[in-house]
């Protein structure tokens, strides 16, 4: 799996966009971009994944850079509920069943 | 539907002895993986069961084991517990084992969450 590098923390008024970068400028070309979310006292949760395209759904949108090696991912409009701890995970999407947690970035959505 | 169900909830334990942690993945699903959570290591993945054979595992010593039923509960154990086996230990069940994203993305239980003292 490629190495990670999200910032620590971040923070965001609610109802405002909420963008999370991460690097990982050692992807190879296979290797998926995947989001997972955790939410205090609660297990993972998917978000989003992609491999070179802007990918698009119900919870966020994920843009991937035209080199690969960083990417961002939106909450269009935060809450309160997206307070989260959130993970990128870079792995080819055959690599078996472990996934490498880092230690993602804590995003607190204020009032 | 219902999500994964991880039972007990809430456990302490003596150092020395043994535990049992059970998992209920989705209807449906026949991936379950199991994860710890500490402060200091993060979350560090144990192993994965697929069709009641272990598929893929973590760095854990052998205290540290699972199995699969036919119906695709999983439950893991360990023995000999030791002060720095307190966790929260999640489980992850998926549709099919190894794809972590899309319709096939693994959905965690809320974990159990042990105490060894």
């Amino acid at each position: 799996d490629a190495k990670t590098t999200q910032p620590t923390s971040m923070d965001c008024a609610e109802g405002r966009a909420a963008n999370l970068p991460c690097n990982h400028s050692t992807i190879s070309g296979n290797e998926y971009v995947y989001w997972y979310r955790q939410i205090h006292s609660q297990g993972p949760q998917y978000i989003i994944h992609g491999l070179k395209n802007n990918e698009t759904n119900e919870m966020a949108s994920l843009i991937i850079t035209e080199d690969r090696k960083s990417s961002t991912l939106i909450l269009p409009h935060a809450t309160l509920r997206d307070t989260a701890v959130y993970y990128c995970i870079v792995r080819l999407e055959t690599s078996g069943s472990r996934l490498t947690f880092g230690e993602g970035t804590q995003l607190t959505v204020n009032p | 539907k219902a999500g994964v169900t991880q039972t007990p909830r809430y456990l302490i334990k003596t150092r020395g002895q043994q535990v049992t942690l059970s998992c209920s993945p989705i209807s449906g699903h026949r991936s379950v993986s199991w994860y710890q959570q500490t402060p200091g290591q993060g979350l560090q993945f144990l192993f994965e069961y697929f069709s009641e054979t272990q598929r893929n595992k973590g760095n854990f010593p052998g205290r540290f084991s699972g199995r699969q039923f036919s119906n695709s509960r999983s439950e893991m154990n360990v023995s000999t517990l030791e002060l720095g086996d307190s966790a929260l230990y999640l489980c992850a069940s998926s549709l099919r084992s190894g794809a972590p994203g899309g319709n096939y993305g693994y959905t965690f239980g809320s974990g159990t969450r042990l105490t060894v003292v």
